[in-house]
Protein backbone atom coordinates (compact mmCIF):
# COMPACT_ATOMS: atom_id res chain seq x y z
CA UNK A 1 0.00 0.00 0.00
CA UNK A 2 1.76 3.26 -1.34
CA UNK A 3 -0.96 6.16 -0.08
CA UNK A 4 -0.58 8.73 -2.53
CA UNK A 5 2.61 8.56 -4.96
CA UNK A 6 3.57 11.67 -6.88
CA UNK A 7 5.94 12.14 -10.08
CA UNK A 8 7.91 13.73 -10.65
CA UNK A 9 10.01 15.17 -7.10
CA UNK A 10 11.56 17.53 -8.86
CA UNK A 11 11.26 19.63 -12.56
CA UNK A 12 12.68 22.62 -13.76
CA UNK A 13 10.63 24.34 -16.70
CA UNK A 14 11.31 27.00 -18.91
CA UNK A 15 8.14 30.08 -19.76
CA UNK A 16 5.71 28.78 -21.71
CA UNK A 17 6.76 24.87 -21.73
CA UNK A 18 3.87 22.84 -20.95
CA UNK A 19 3.78 19.45 -18.49
CA UNK A 20 1.92 17.23 -16.47
CA UNK A 21 2.33 16.59 -12.44
CA UNK A 22 0.94 12.97 -12.05
CA UNK A 23 -0.54 11.63 -9.10
CA UNK A 24 -1.82 8.22 -7.81
CA UNK A 25 -3.18 6.70 -5.47
CA UNK A 26 -4.05 2.99 -4.04
CA UNK A 27 -6.25 3.59 -1.51
CA UNK A 28 -10.02 3.24 -3.66
CA UNK A 29 -10.38 7.08 -2.19
CA UNK A 30 -12.95 8.74 -4.11
CA UNK A 31 -11.77 12.54 -3.19
CA UNK A 32 -8.60 13.66 -4.42
CA UNK A 33 -7.24 17.58 -4.42
CA UNK A 34 -4.52 19.37 -5.70
CA UNK A 35 -2.55 22.55 -3.87
CA UNK A 36 0.37 24.45 -3.91
CA UNK A 37 2.63 25.77 -1.55
CA UNK A 38 4.14 28.64 -1.56
CA UNK A 39 6.29 30.16 1.17
CA UNK A 40 4.09 32.11 4.09
CA UNK A 41 0.71 30.97 2.45
CA UNK A 42 0.03 27.99 3.36
CA UNK A 43 -1.67 25.48 1.12
CA UNK A 44 -4.07 26.59 -1.87
CA UNK A 45 -6.22 24.68 -3.41
CA UNK A 46 -5.86 24.35 -7.49
CA UNK A 47 -9.18 21.82 -8.14
CA UNK A 48 -10.51 19.04 -7.06
CA UNK A 49 -12.60 15.82 -7.30
CA UNK A 50 -15.04 13.61 -6.12
CA UNK A 51 -15.21 10.78 -8.06
CA UNK A 52 -14.03 9.48 -11.41
CA UNK A 53 -15.59 11.82 -14.10
CA UNK A 54 -16.36 14.95 -11.73
CA UNK A 55 -13.72 17.78 -11.21
CA UNK A 56 -14.54 21.26 -10.00
CA UNK A 57 -12.38 24.47 -9.62
CA UNK A 58 -10.22 25.40 -6.06
CA UNK A 59 -9.30 28.79 -4.88
CA UNK A 60 -6.64 28.95 -7.66
CA UNK A 61 -7.09 27.25 -10.62
CA UNK A 62 -5.99 29.39 -13.82
CA UNK A 63 -3.48 27.95 -15.48
CA UNK A 64 -4.33 24.11 -14.39
CA UNK A 65 -6.61 21.90 -16.25
CA UNK A 66 -7.26 18.22 -14.31
CA UNK A 67 -9.49 15.35 -15.96
CA UNK A 68 -10.18 12.32 -13.29
CA UNK A 69 -10.79 9.17 -15.77
CA UNK A 70 -10.17 6.51 -13.46
CA UNK A 71 -10.33 6.50 -9.17
CA UNK A 72 -6.56 5.89 -8.83
CA UNK A 73 -5.27 9.09 -11.03
CA UNK A 74 -5.77 12.52 -11.01
CA UNK A 75 -3.25 14.64 -13.31
CA UNK A 76 -2.41 18.12 -13.32
CA UNK A 77 -1.46 19.88 -16.14
CA UNK A 78 0.28 22.82 -16.92
CA UNK A 79 -0.48 24.67 -19.85
CA UNK A 80 1.66 27.05 -20.38
CA UNK A 81 4.30 27.67 -17.32
CA UNK A 82 4.73 30.74 -16.11
CA UNK A 83 7.09 31.80 -13.12
CA UNK A 84 4.44 32.48 -11.01
CA UNK A 85 3.99 28.72 -11.17
CA UNK A 86 6.88 28.20 -9.03
CA UNK A 87 5.79 26.08 -6.50
CA UNK A 88 5.61 22.89 -4.27
CA UNK A 89 2.64 20.97 -5.16
CA UNK A 90 1.14 18.82 -3.50
CA UNK A 91 -1.55 15.66 -4.37
CA UNK A 92 -3.99 14.31 -1.44
CA UNK A 93 -6.68 12.12 -1.59
CA UNK A 94 -9.63 10.73 1.08
CA UNK A 95 -12.43 8.69 1.27
CA UNK A 96 -14.86 11.76 1.55
CA UNK A 97 -15.94 13.92 0.91
CA UNK A 98 -19.86 12.72 2.68
CA UNK A 99 -18.73 12.33 5.92
CA UNK A 100 -15.52 14.16 5.58
CA UNK A 101 -12.50 12.25 6.14
CA UNK A 102 -8.74 13.47 6.67
CA UNK A 103 -6.95 14.16 3.64
CA UNK A 104 -3.62 11.96 2.75
CA UNK A 105 -0.75 14.00 0.96
CA UNK A 106 1.70 12.70 -1.37
CA UNK A 107 5.19 13.78 -1.02
CA UNK A 108 5.09 16.88 -3.26
CA UNK A 109 6.71 17.94 -6.68
CA UNK A 110 9.05 20.83 -6.15
CA UNK A 111 8.53 22.83 -9.43
CA UNK A 112 10.78 25.85 -10.68
CA UNK A 113 9.91 27.96 -14.12
CA UNK A 114 12.58 29.54 -15.16
CA UNK B 1 -15.32 31.60 -0.30
CA UNK B 2 -14.29 31.10 3.31
CA UNK B 3 -11.26 32.74 4.42
CA UNK B 4 -8.64 31.28 7.32
CA UNK B 5 -6.92 33.28 9.82
CA UNK B 6 -4.31 31.35 12.12
CA UNK B 7 -2.14 32.72 14.31
CA UNK B 8 0.59 33.40 15.73
CA UNK B 9 3.08 32.89 12.62
CA UNK B 10 5.41 31.97 14.86
CA UNK B 11 5.90 30.72 18.69
CA UNK B 12 8.83 29.51 20.56
CA UNK B 13 7.87 27.67 23.62
CA UNK B 14 10.14 25.72 26.55
CA UNK B 15 10.04 22.10 26.23
CA UNK B 16 7.46 21.15 28.80
CA UNK B 17 5.36 23.97 28.23
CA UNK B 18 2.10 24.41 26.04
CA UNK B 19 1.73 25.87 22.94
CA UNK B 20 -1.64 27.13 21.49
CA UNK B 21 -2.26 28.08 18.26
CA UNK B 22 -5.68 29.44 16.98
CA UNK B 23 -7.57 29.98 14.05
CA UNK B 24 -10.93 31.96 13.01
CA UNK B 25 -12.96 31.25 9.90
CA UNK B 26 -15.43 33.26 8.14
CA UNK B 27 -17.92 30.96 6.55
CA UNK B 28 -20.57 29.36 9.58
CA UNK B 29 -21.04 26.52 6.78
CA UNK B 30 -17.39 25.76 6.84
CA UNK B 31 -18.01 21.83 9.30
CA UNK B 32 -14.72 19.91 9.27
CA UNK B 33 -11.33 21.17 10.53
CA UNK B 34 -8.26 19.03 10.57
CA UNK B 35 -4.47 20.05 12.21
CA UNK B 36 -1.37 19.39 9.81
CA UNK B 37 2.20 19.09 11.08
CA UNK B 38 4.92 20.01 8.30
CA UNK B 39 8.29 19.34 8.94
CA UNK B 40 11.22 20.84 6.74
CA UNK B 41 10.37 19.50 3.17
CA UNK B 42 8.02 16.67 4.14
CA UNK B 43 4.49 16.47 3.29
CA UNK B 44 1.93 17.77 5.66
CA UNK B 45 0.11 14.99 8.26
CA UNK B 46 -2.72 14.92 9.82
CA UNK B 47 -2.48 15.32 13.76
CA UNK B 48 -6.46 15.83 14.54
CA UNK B 49 -9.37 16.42 13.60
CA UNK B 50 -12.68 18.48 14.52
CA UNK B 51 -16.10 17.99 12.97
CA UNK B 52 -18.42 20.86 13.94
CA UNK B 53 -20.86 18.85 16.15
CA UNK B 54 -18.55 18.63 18.09
CA UNK B 55 -16.86 20.69 21.04
CA UNK B 56 -13.70 19.51 21.93
CA UNK B 57 -11.46 16.57 21.19
CA UNK B 58 -8.49 15.38 22.70
CA UNK B 59 -5.37 12.63 21.53
CA UNK B 60 -2.87 12.35 24.39
CA UNK B 61 -0.99 15.65 24.23
CA UNK B 62 -2.86 17.20 21.68
CA UNK B 63 -6.00 18.64 22.03
CA UNK B 64 -8.52 20.56 20.00
CA UNK B 65 -11.68 22.83 20.27
CA UNK B 66 -14.17 24.61 18.50
CA UNK B 67 -16.56 27.44 19.34
CA UNK B 68 -18.94 27.68 16.26
CA UNK B 69 -20.82 31.00 17.34
CA UNK B 70 -17.58 32.84 17.66
CA UNK B 71 -15.97 30.55 13.96
CA UNK B 72 -12.94 29.89 15.76
CA UNK B 73 -10.83 26.96 16.48
CA UNK B 74 -7.98 26.11 18.76
CA UNK B 75 -4.85 23.42 18.87
CA UNK B 76 -3.32 23.07 22.03
CA UNK B 77 -0.27 20.77 22.75
CA UNK B 78 0.87 19.91 26.64
CA UNK B 79 3.93 18.91 27.75
CA UNK B 80 6.05 20.03 24.04
CA UNK B 81 8.78 18.24 23.44
CA UNK B 82 11.62 19.21 20.82
CA UNK B 83 10.58 16.77 18.34
CA UNK B 84 6.92 19.27 18.25
CA UNK B 85 8.81 21.35 16.17
CA UNK B 86 7.59 22.21 12.80
CA UNK B 87 4.97 24.40 11.10
CA UNK B 88 1.87 23.59 11.44
CA UNK B 89 -1.54 24.19 9.46
CA UNK B 90 -5.39 24.46 10.26
CA UNK B 91 -7.97 24.26 7.48
CA UNK B 92 -11.57 23.86 7.39
CA UNK B 93 -13.37 22.59 4.59
CA UNK B 94 -16.20 24.08 2.83
CA UNK B 95 -19.07 22.43 0.58
CA UNK B 96 -15.83 20.12 -0.20
CA UNK B 97 -13.19 22.89 -0.80
CA UNK B 98 -10.49 22.70 1.97
CA UNK B 99 -9.24 26.25 3.03
CA UNK B 100 -5.79 26.58 5.08
CA UNK B 101 -4.25 28.89 7.77
CA UNK B 102 -1.17 30.36 6.39
CA UNK B 103 0.87 28.42 9.36
CA UNK B 104 2.51 29.08 12.65
CA UNK B 105 5.96 27.87 13.12
CA UNK B 106 6.47 26.01 16.00
CA UNK B 107 10.13 25.76 18.13
CA UNK B 108 10.62 23.94 21.20
CA UNK B 109 13.80 24.73 22.99
CA UNK B 110 15.34 22.25 24.69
Amino acid sequence: NAGVTQTPKFQVLKTGQSMTLQCAQDMNHEYMSWYRQDPGMGLRLIHYSVGAGITDQGEVPNGYNVSRSTTEDFPLRLLSAAPSQTSVYFCASSSGPNPNQPQHFGDGTRLSIL
Amino acid sequence: GENVEQHPSTLSVQEGDSAVIKCTYSDSASNYFPWYKQELGKRPQLIIDIRSNVGEKKDQRIAVTLNKTAKHFSLHITETQPEDSAVYFCAADNFNKFYFGSGTKLNVKP
